[in-house]
Protein backbone atom coordinates (compact mmCIF):
# COMPACT_ATOMS: atom_id res chain seq x y z
CA UNK A 1 0.00 0.00 0.00
CA UNK A 2 2.19 2.76 -1.17
CA UNK A 3 -0.64 5.63 -0.66
CA UNK A 4 -0.56 8.96 -2.14
CA UNK A 5 2.61 8.88 -4.84
CA UNK A 6 3.48 11.93 -7.19
CA UNK A 7 5.83 12.21 -10.02
CA UNK A 8 8.14 13.52 -10.68
CA UNK A 9 9.66 14.41 -7.69
CA UNK A 10 11.74 16.76 -9.17
CA UNK A 11 11.12 19.18 -12.72
CA UNK A 12 12.89 21.98 -13.93
CA UNK A 13 11.57 23.93 -16.69
CA UNK A 14 12.13 26.69 -18.74
CA UNK A 15 9.64 29.55 -19.59
CA UNK A 16 6.67 28.50 -22.00
CA UNK A 17 7.36 24.47 -21.62
CA UNK A 18 4.50 22.43 -20.13
CA UNK A 19 4.56 19.01 -18.31
CA UNK A 20 2.83 17.46 -16.19
CA UNK A 21 2.18 15.89 -12.54
CA UNK A 22 0.91 12.89 -11.89
CA UNK A 23 -0.70 11.91 -8.88
CA UNK A 24 -2.30 8.14 -7.77
CA UNK A 25 -3.46 7.01 -5.08
CA UNK A 26 -4.34 3.50 -3.91
CA UNK A 27 -6.82 3.50 -1.25
CA UNK A 28 -9.93 3.37 -3.13
CA UNK A 29 -10.37 7.44 -2.42
CA UNK A 30 -12.89 9.65 -3.79
CA UNK A 31 -11.86 12.79 -3.72
CA UNK A 32 -8.49 14.02 -4.72
CA UNK A 33 -6.70 17.49 -4.22
CA UNK A 34 -3.88 19.38 -5.73
CA UNK A 35 -1.99 21.96 -3.58
CA UNK A 36 1.28 24.48 -4.08
CA UNK A 37 3.07 25.65 -1.38
CA UNK A 38 5.28 28.79 -1.55
CA UNK A 39 7.41 30.67 1.52
CA UNK A 40 5.57 32.64 3.55
CA UNK A 41 1.74 31.48 2.15
CA UNK A 42 1.27 28.51 3.70
CA UNK A 43 -1.03 25.31 1.28
CA UNK A 44 -3.20 26.56 -1.20
CA UNK A 45 -5.91 24.84 -3.23
CA UNK A 46 -5.17 24.71 -7.28
CA UNK A 47 -8.03 22.47 -8.22
CA UNK A 48 -9.91 19.23 -6.80
CA UNK A 49 -12.08 16.25 -7.65
CA UNK A 50 -14.95 14.77 -6.11
CA UNK A 51 -14.98 11.93 -8.63
CA UNK A 52 -13.65 10.37 -11.64
CA UNK A 53 -14.67 12.61 -14.37
CA UNK A 54 -14.87 15.45 -12.35
CA UNK A 55 -13.07 18.52 -11.54
CA UNK A 56 -13.51 22.27 -9.56
CA UNK A 57 -11.46 25.16 -9.28
CA UNK A 58 -9.90 25.95 -5.99
CA UNK A 59 -8.39 29.35 -4.85
CA UNK A 60 -5.73 29.60 -7.57
CA UNK A 61 -6.40 27.79 -10.09
CA UNK A 62 -5.13 30.55 -13.43
CA UNK A 63 -2.37 28.50 -15.11
CA UNK A 64 -3.06 24.60 -14.59
CA UNK A 65 -5.66 22.00 -15.87
CA UNK A 66 -6.69 19.43 -14.27
CA UNK A 67 -8.01 15.62 -15.57
CA UNK A 68 -9.33 12.63 -13.42
CA UNK A 69 -9.68 10.29 -16.02
CA UNK A 70 -9.64 7.37 -13.46
CA UNK A 71 -10.29 7.11 -10.33
CA UNK A 72 -7.23 6.64 -8.68
CA UNK A 73 -5.27 9.27 -10.74
CA UNK A 74 -5.09 13.12 -10.71
CA UNK A 75 -3.20 14.81 -13.15
CA UNK A 76 -2.20 18.58 -12.99
CA UNK A 77 -0.94 20.12 -16.43
CA UNK A 78 0.76 23.25 -17.29
CA UNK A 79 0.82 24.47 -20.50
CA UNK A 80 2.97 27.31 -20.72
CA UNK A 81 5.18 27.73 -17.47
CA UNK A 82 5.59 30.60 -15.65
CA UNK A 83 8.52 31.55 -12.88
CA UNK A 84 5.34 31.97 -10.72
CA UNK A 85 4.30 28.47 -10.80
CA UNK A 86 7.75 27.58 -9.32
CA UNK A 87 6.61 26.01 -6.13
CA UNK A 88 5.87 22.93 -4.56
CA UNK A 89 2.99 21.16 -5.63
CA UNK A 90 1.12 18.11 -3.27
CA UNK A 91 -1.49 15.94 -3.99
CA UNK A 92 -3.61 14.96 -1.44
CA UNK A 93 -6.57 12.40 -1.19
CA UNK A 94 -9.53 11.56 0.95
CA UNK A 95 -12.46 9.38 1.59
CA UNK A 96 -15.85 10.96 0.61
CA UNK A 97 -17.21 11.98 3.79
CA UNK A 98 -21.06 13.60 5.31
CA UNK A 99 -22.23 16.82 6.09
CA UNK A 100 -18.95 19.48 6.67
CA UNK A 101 -16.74 16.52 7.76
CA UNK A 102 -13.46 17.39 5.72
CA UNK A 103 -11.90 13.84 6.37
CA UNK A 104 -8.82 13.01 6.92
CA UNK A 105 -6.46 14.11 3.87
CA UNK A 106 -3.07 11.90 2.56
CA UNK A 107 -0.70 13.93 1.22
CA UNK A 108 1.93 12.43 -1.40
CA UNK A 109 6.02 13.82 -0.65
CA UNK A 110 5.61 16.98 -2.90
CA UNK A 111 6.91 17.59 -6.45
CA UNK A 112 9.48 20.48 -6.65
CA UNK A 113 9.03 22.22 -9.71
CA UNK A 114 11.50 25.02 -10.94
CA UNK A 115 10.84 27.76 -13.78
CA UNK A 116 13.48 29.45 -15.22
CA UNK B 1 -14.70 31.61 3.94
CA UNK B 2 -13.39 31.16 7.40
CA UNK B 3 -9.90 31.75 7.77
CA UNK B 4 -7.44 30.90 10.49
CA UNK B 5 -4.74 32.82 12.45
CA UNK B 6 -2.12 30.73 14.33
CA UNK B 7 1.30 32.33 16.11
CA UNK B 8 3.95 32.02 13.75
CA UNK B 9 6.32 29.99 15.88
CA UNK B 10 6.85 28.83 19.28
CA UNK B 11 9.46 26.85 21.16
CA UNK B 12 9.67 24.61 23.06
CA UNK B 13 11.38 21.78 25.57
CA UNK B 14 11.59 18.40 25.75
CA UNK B 15 8.68 16.77 28.34
CA UNK B 16 6.93 19.62 28.46
CA UNK B 17 3.44 20.36 27.41
CA UNK B 18 2.57 23.00 24.16
CA UNK B 19 -0.72 24.54 23.19
CA UNK B 20 -1.10 25.41 19.95
CA UNK B 21 -4.06 28.36 19.30
CA UNK B 22 -5.55 28.62 16.08
CA UNK B 23 -8.14 31.40 16.03
CA UNK B 24 -11.28 31.32 13.27
CA UNK B 25 -13.96 33.93 14.04
CA UNK B 26 -15.87 33.56 11.51
CA UNK B 27 -15.84 29.79 11.30
CA UNK B 28 -19.50 28.42 9.63
CA UNK B 29 -21.54 25.71 11.07
CA UNK B 30 -20.90 23.07 8.94
CA UNK B 31 -17.09 23.58 9.33
CA UNK B 32 -15.00 20.97 11.02
CA UNK B 33 -11.48 22.47 12.48
CA UNK B 34 -8.49 19.90 11.53
CA UNK B 35 -4.61 19.90 12.50
CA UNK B 36 -1.78 18.57 10.37
CA UNK B 37 1.71 17.97 10.98
CA UNK B 38 4.36 18.85 8.30
CA UNK B 39 8.52 18.00 8.37
CA UNK B 40 10.69 19.52 5.83
CA UNK B 41 10.75 17.99 2.12
CA UNK B 42 7.63 16.12 3.25
CA UNK B 43 3.66 16.17 2.66
CA UNK B 44 1.43 17.61 6.16
CA UNK B 45 0.07 14.62 8.24
CA UNK B 46 -3.27 14.57 9.51
CA UNK B 47 -2.94 15.14 13.41
CA UNK B 48 -6.49 15.39 14.74
CA UNK B 49 -9.93 16.57 13.96
CA UNK B 50 -13.08 17.70 15.72
CA UNK B 51 -16.25 20.16 15.42
CA UNK B 52 -16.99 20.83 19.09
CA UNK B 53 -15.91 20.17 22.88
CA UNK B 54 -12.95 18.05 23.06
CA UNK B 55 -11.02 15.37 21.06
CA UNK B 56 -8.37 13.24 22.46
CA UNK B 57 -6.20 10.43 20.54
CA UNK B 58 -3.01 9.09 21.11
CA UNK B 59 -0.71 11.76 19.95
CA UNK B 60 -2.71 14.92 20.74
CA UNK B 61 -5.77 16.70 22.16
CA UNK B 62 -8.10 19.26 20.52
CA UNK B 63 -10.26 21.59 22.33
CA UNK B 64 -12.83 23.76 20.93
CA UNK B 65 -14.76 26.32 23.27
CA UNK B 66 -18.89 26.44 22.68
CA UNK B 67 -18.38 29.47 20.18
CA UNK B 68 -15.89 27.58 17.73
CA UNK B 69 -14.53 30.59 17.23
CA UNK B 70 -10.72 29.44 18.04
CA UNK B 71 -9.28 25.56 19.19
CA UNK B 72 -5.95 24.61 21.01
CA UNK B 73 -4.01 22.01 19.61
CA UNK B 74 -2.67 20.08 22.92
CA UNK B 75 0.85 17.98 22.69
CA UNK B 76 1.57 16.24 25.73
CA UNK B 77 5.14 15.76 26.39
CA UNK B 78 6.75 16.72 23.18
CA UNK B 79 10.23 15.53 22.03
CA UNK B 80 12.97 16.60 19.48
CA UNK B 81 10.92 14.82 16.81
CA UNK B 82 7.82 16.98 17.33
CA UNK B 83 9.41 19.97 15.53
CA UNK B 84 7.58 20.39 12.40
CA UNK B 85 5.25 23.01 11.21
CA UNK B 86 1.51 22.66 12.83
CA UNK B 87 -1.35 23.49 10.37
CA UNK B 88 -4.59 24.92 11.71
CA UNK B 89 -7.54 23.78 8.87
CA UNK B 90 -11.24 25.09 8.95
CA UNK B 91 -13.38 24.02 5.88
CA UNK B 92 -16.27 22.15 4.64
CA UNK B 93 -18.21 20.27 2.33
CA UNK B 94 -21.32 21.79 0.73
CA UNK B 95 -22.05 18.98 -2.63
CA UNK B 96 -19.68 19.50 -4.80
CA UNK B 97 -18.57 22.47 -3.54
CA UNK B 98 -15.59 21.77 -1.51
CA UNK B 99 -13.37 24.37 0.41
CA UNK B 100 -10.84 23.67 2.42
CA UNK B 101 -8.95 27.12 4.14
CA UNK B 102 -5.06 26.55 5.35
CA UNK B 103 -3.64 28.90 8.45
CA UNK B 104 0.13 29.62 7.45
CA UNK B 105 1.45 26.80 10.39
CA UNK B 106 3.12 27.55 13.49
CA UNK B 107 7.08 26.27 13.07
CA UNK B 108 7.40 24.76 16.46
CA UNK B 109 10.96 24.31 17.68
CA UNK B 110 11.44 21.52 20.45
CA UNK B 111 14.84 22.01 22.36
CA UNK B 112 16.96 19.35 24.48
Amino acid sequence: NAGVTQTPKFRVLKTGQSMTLLCAQDMNHEYMYWYRQDPGMGLRLIHYSVGEGTTAKGEVPDGYNVSRLKKQNFLLGLESAAPSQTSVYFCASSYRTSGGNTGELFFGEGSRLTVL
Amino acid sequence: LAKTTQPISMDSYEGQEVNITCSHNNIATNDYITWYQQFPSQGPRFIIQGYKTKVTNEVASLFIPADRKSSTLSLPRVSLSDTAVYYCLVGAQAGNNRKLIWGLGTSLAVNP
